[in-house]
């Protein structure tokens, strides 16, 4: 959707190191969120977060790691402890609590 | 926990043909949205529903809700090369959290 941006579209990592994804929006939604995307998998929930300085961990949180200083912005920090980092990573935002779910273009991490 | 099952995970069909995919969940929802993700794309929300038993309808794409409000369906009238791309249901709990289903890929044959 316009006005949430990921970057990079592609990225490329060495096994053992850390790797940020960007995740910043203009749309002055309250709400953003963290999936991950895998072939046959769905989409399954890493983090979210309903308002500034405040984040939650979703089902598969272990080896991510989040923060949210801004409304505007929110950063996923793949760690090494991930054990299969290599997936598609969707962000995305919501203005409230019944409303939809605006999706980012994503960012293809590969982990070799 | 908390699963949203759907089915059939991929389907093909010859243009004109009609479609349908179905999202079964563990426990009641609060509401069901369905959402299509082109290839190479992002999921786009397409609808959502709330109430028991609600039919909604886009064009061809008919929406339901199921009466106890654990399972939902969507249903493509007549299937166009344009509506190639994984369909996904997500469900949402009381506890505020949306849940995919695992998604079914449509492929259209012209």
């Amino acid at each position: 959707d316009g006005g949430i941006t990921q970057s990079p579209k592609y990225l490329f990592r060495k096994e053992g190191q850390n790797v940020t994804l960007s995740c910043e929006q203009n749309l002055n939604h309250d709400a953003m969120y963290w999936y991950r995307q895998d072939p046959g998998q769905g989409l399954r929930l890493i983090y979210y977060s309903q308002i500034v300085n405040d984040f939650q961990k979703g089902d598969i949180a272990e080896g991510y790691s989040v923060s949210r200083e801004k409304k505007e912005s929110f950063p996923l920090t793949v760690t090494s402890a991930q054990k299969n980092p290599t997936a598609f990573y969707l962000c995305a935002t919501q203005q409230g609590e019944i409303s939809p779910l605006h999706f980012g273009n994503g960012t293809r991490l590969t982990v070799t | 926990g908390q699963q949203v099952m759907q089915i059939p995970q991929y389907q093909h069909v010859q243009e004109g043909e009609d479609f349908t995919t179905y999202c079964n969940s563990s426990t009641t929802l609060s509401n069901i949205q369905w959402y299509k993700q082109r290839p190479g794309g992002h999921p786009v929300f397409l609808i959502q529903l709330v109430k028991s038993g609600e039919v909604k309808k886009q064009k061809r794409l008919t929406f339901q809700f199921g009466e106890a409000k654990k399972n939902s369906s969507l249903h493509i009238t007549a299937t166009q090369t344009t509506d190639v791309g994984t369909y996904f249901c997500a469900g949402r709990n009381t506890g505020n959290q949306f849940y995919f289903g695992t998604g079914t890929s449509l492929t259209v044959i012209p």
